[in-house]
């Protein structure tokens, strides 16, 4: 296994269009985690899945954004109507939870998809 | 106010100088991340601490749950540990929620 991976890593798209990014987690970590950075700031917490339950959405997160991870593997996160404010970074991570708030284990981030909305 | 801040925002030294950067929380805690980003977006975890001090190689963490504070401690900088650092801190009220500093951007000049 080597680590995470996102795809793409880059989308150029026109305002008002779909967007879709597909995140393949470590194999055997439970919980995925999706986040958002804009330029010159620190990542923003979007949303994240233990197995294939969604357990917390940010308030960012419109109801244009949806995120799935149905069999607990791969997650996808759309972006529907895109407007020029996506434009950003978006970080997929996971890790292993093995139970109890201390015993998360280190995050293993994948290189992003950059969304540009034209 | 953020609940996460670093301190520096912008940092430049002389390879071979030894590197602090800072780290202050104001939210309750179950672990604390640092957390390395070069140019083009990759993050690497340096460390996760609950307590107390990791090094690894010439990386030192240390944190002190009382003050709220963390630092990170880079010595014989080297040009190759230019990157963005940023603290994240994961929460106790909500579940595994990580909070993002905005990062130190370093620059090692050779």
């Amino acid at each position: 296994d080597t680590g995470v991976s996102q795809d793409p890593r880059h989308k150029i798209t026109k305002r008002g269009q779909n967007v879709t990014f597909r995140c393949d987690p470590i194999s055997e970590h439970n919980r995925l985690y999706w986040y958002r950075q804009t330029l010159g700031q620190g990542p923003e917490f979007l949303t994240y899945f233990q197995n294939e339950a969604q357990l917390e959405k940010s308030r960012l997160l419109s109801d244009r954004f949806s995120a799935e991870r149905p069999k607990g593997s791969f997650s996808t996160l759309e972006i529907q109507r895109t407007e020029q404010g996506d434009s950003a970074m978006y970080l997929c991570a996971s890790s292993l939870y093995s139970g109890g708030g201390s015993r998360t284990g280190e995050l293993f981030f994948g290189e992003g998809s950059r969304l540009t909305v034209l | 106010k953020n609940e996460v801040e670093q301190s520096p925002q912008n940092l430049t030294a002389q390879e071979g100088e030894f590197i602090t950067i800072n780290c202050s929380y104001s939210v309750g805690i179950s672990a604390l991340h640092w957390l390395q980003q070069h140019p083009g977006g990759g993050i690497v975890s340096l460390f996760m601490l609950s307590s107390g001090k990791k090094k690894h190689g010439r990386l030192i963490a240390t944190i002190n749950i009382q003050e709220k504070h963390s630092s990170l401690h880079i010595t014989a900088s080297h040009p190759r540990d230019s990157a963005v650092y940023i603290c994240a801190v994961r929460l106790w009220e909500y579940g595994n929620k990580l909070v993002f500093g905005a990062g130190t951007i370093l620059r090692v000049k050779s």
